[in-house]
């Protein structure tokens, strides 16, 4: 198995609700990561974990919440989300010690649309 | 901090022709990583092809190679043959050897093929 899988494919959501976006991958991966991407621009970095553990926060409001619950598994909790928080958010995965070389795997994504 | 830059946000080739996207960065490390992602519309991150700065050698991946020039900093793709399916964004991205080993990504070049 060489994917990440990413579910729901579309989200629409209001205001208060709450929702989950999830993230699987099945490759052994330690490290594994949420991006945000707007239309025509760059992913950015959200969340990295690294052996399950949160390793990097980049100042991320706290309406996003992850959850790292086993090796395999990503989860990003949304909550009281912005208009503004409509984007792709993109889940990625790749090995956590010194092998770069072999980059991100990333999953299709969640397209949010927050109403 | 690393950064990467693609200075042609948009790109146009006619089939079966060779482009050339550009890419350069920063960074004062000396080990390091290099990676060309194609987006296409159906928005999953696609690996193109992937360097390690410790080589001299130019990766090749079938109609893709680069053309990397560590002193200049440069990292451009040169896709051969054109296809129609090679239209989408393009990134270029830097990820350190290091513990941080986040990919940081340049703004991206739009590439469109004409039949």
């Amino acid at each position: 198995d060489t994917e990440v899988t990413q579910t729901p494919k579309h989200l629409v959501m209001g205001m208060t609700n709450k929702k989950s976006l999830k993230c699987e991958q099945h490759m052994g991966h330690r490290a594994m990561y949420w991006y945000k991407q707007k239309a025509k621009k760059p992913p950015e970095l959200m969340f990295v974990y690294s052996y399950e553990k949160l390793s990097i926060n980049e100042s991320v409001p706290s309406r996003f919440s992850p959850e790292c619950p086993n090796s395999s598994l990503l989860n990003l909790h949304l909550h009281a989300l912005q208009p503004e928080d409509s984007a792709l958010y993109l889940c990625a995965s790749s090995q956590a010690g010194a092998h770069g070389v072999n980059g991100y795997t990333f999953g299709s994504g969640t397209r949010l649309t927050v109403v | 901090a690393q950064t990467v830059t693609q200075s042609q946000p948009e790109m146009s080739v006619q089939e079966a022709e060779t482009v050339t996207l550009s890419c350069t960065y920063d960074t004062s490390e000396s080990d390091y990583y290099l990676f060309w992602y194609k987006q296409p519309p159906s928005r999953q991150m696609i690996l193109v092809i992937r360097q390690e700065a410790y080589k001299q050698q130019n990766a090749t991946e079938n109609r893709f190679s680069v053309n990397f020039q560590k002193a200049a900093k440069s990292f451009s793709l040169k896709i051969s043959d054109s296809q129609l399916g090679d239209a989408a964004m393009y990134f270029c991205a830097y990820r350190s050897s290091g513990s941080a080993r986040q990919l940081t990504f340049g703004s991206g070049t739009q590439l469109t093929v004409l039949p």
